[in-house]
């Protein structure tokens, strides 16, 4: 069972360099979610999309860009990195109802160097 | 105002003693559903429980059960016979079925298990 797949797991990248944070799910989820966790914080939410074409922002999306072209596929582009965006980034999905749990991948940890 | 709260930044229980961590909650929707997930220090999220709004029983699933009081809005997470697996974050999370769009997290209590 895969679940939700995020790539990579571990990034270092230069200040100014930008990358995209790949996610997947086989879940056949029309929610999909992109968190930043930073240490010994809690969870914000960056981008989320409640379908394939439909994205919105959530409470931290500047400096990040997010589409949905289909409904397997969710990635996060960082555009001229910055070290304050350096944290463990979570892609989540869910069902869509509010009855279902969303289900994590492992995360990304990324640092900015 | 916070959707989520937990008041205990860090929790300590002793080895196969129960533990609760609590969470109080804020939403005006009459239909919602309420998460606790673990967060080991491997860094993984994992789902634990769910309560419905509308559930007349306390969700249970092994050793976690959840102490749900709606006219308090409190959905407080019961572990019993703590192991020392059990040292993690753990966090509590609500979704309004209205909108249903987006999880609302708290901010996590950090529980310690002591031998």
């Amino acid at each position: 069972n895969a679940g939700v797949t995020q790539t990579p797991k571990f990034r270092i990248l230069k200040i100014g360099q930008s990358m995209t944070l790949q996610c997947t799910q086989d879940m056949n989820h029309n929610y999909m979610y992109w968190y930043r966790q930073d240490p010994g914080m809690g969870l914000k939410l960056i981008y989320y999309s409640v379908g394939a074409g439909i994205t919105d922002k959530g409470e931290v999306p500047n400096g990040y860009n997010v589409s949905r072209s289909t409904t397997e596929d969710f990635p996060l582009r960082l555009e001229l990195a910055a070290p304050s965006q350096t944290s463990v980034y979570f892609c989540a999905s869910s069902g869509g109802t509010g009855v279902q749990p969303q289900h994590f991948g492992d995360g990304t940890r990324l640092s900015i160097l | 105002a916070q959707k989520i709260t937990q008041t205990q930044p860090g929790m300590f229980v002793q080895e196969k003693e129960a533990v609760t961590l609590d969470c109080t909650y804020d939403t005006s929707d009459p239909s919602y559903g309420l998460f606790w997930y673990k967060q080991p220090s491997s860094g993984e999220m994992i789902f634990l429980i769910y309560q419905g709004s509308y559930d007349q029983q306390n969700a249970t699933e092994g050793r976690y059960s959840l102490n749900f009081q709606k006219a308090r809005k409190s959905a407080n997470l019961v572990i019993s016979a703590s192991q020392l697996g059990d040292s993690a974050m753990y966090f509590c999370a609500m979704r309004e079925t209205l909108t249903g769009n987006q999880f609302y997290f708290g901010t996590g209590t950090s529980l310690t298990v002591i031998p």
